[in-house]
């Protein structure tokens, strides 16, 4: 059981360059979510997801896009990323809202992103 | 809106003595609220949660917590830090609805001195 992963760990890219953070689950969680942690300001969500096939913008989405094509899969893409959008990105799953497990969420390690 | 607020950024403390992190939070209801410890390079990991019940949550790693609805608090304690210690904590609020969104705090950054 690995819980949540994401590849990469780290990436640099170029102003303008594209990429696409993967983000796998094995828990079965129906929800998911992608966040940002920038120094001085927590986390932040940029968009998550209630099951396969849906995804709902949160608090910066701007410039990021999203999709949830499996259930076990997350992916959060940059069409032309920017130096604004250097940060470490998280990514969380949990469980829908029933019971005591609800509202947990779990994490993945992380990728550290700079765009130059 | 709901919204969490950690007041100190950065707290020392010395191996042994004891720990308080302080977290206010604002929600309409009655809040689901979490502490997550994050390592140097390393993902969040949960420490604790209220739910319901018993203001007084214990978690892991000798952490505890006390929800204290007059004052909108939700304060983690520790009665003797360790080295290993060190790290960010981060207080969270859950947001309510049906997607199980949390609220973040700014997060404190925990030194612990020999």
């Amino acid at each position: 059981n690995a819980g949540v992963t994401q590849t990469p760990k780290f990436r640099v890219l170029k102003t303008g360059q594209s990429m696409t953070l993967l983000c796998a689950q094995d828990m079965n969680h129906e929800y998911m979510y992608w966040y940002r942690q920038d120094p001085g300001m927590g986390l932040r969500l940029i968009h998550y997801s209630v099951g396969e096939g849906t995804t709902a913008k949160g608090e910066v989405p701007d410039g990021y896009n999203v999709s949830r094509l499996k259930k076990q899969n997350f992916l959060l893409g940059l069409e032309s990323a920017a130096p604004s959008q250097t940060s470490v990105y998280f990514c969380a799953s949990s469980y829908s809202r029933q019971g005591r497990d609800a509202d947990t969420q779990y994490f993945g390690p992380g990728t550290r992103l700079t765009v130059l | 809106a709901q919204s969490v607020t950690q007041p100190d950024i950065h707290i020392t403390v010395s191996e042994g003595a004891s720990l308080e992190l302080r977290c206010n939070y604002s929600y309409g209801a009655t809040p689901y609220l979490f502490w997550y410890v994050q390592s140097p390079g390393q993902g969040l990991q949960l420490l604790l949660k209220y739910f319901s019940g018993d203001t007084l949550v214990q978690g892991i790693k000798g952490f505890e917590a006390e929800f204290k609805r007059s004052q909108s608090s939700f304060n983690l304690r520790k009665p003797s830090v360790h080295w290993s210690d060190a790290a960010e904590y981060f207080c969270a609020v859950g947001a309510g609805g049906a997607t199980n969104k949390l609220i973040f705090g700014t997060g404190t950054l925990l030194a612990v001195q020999p």
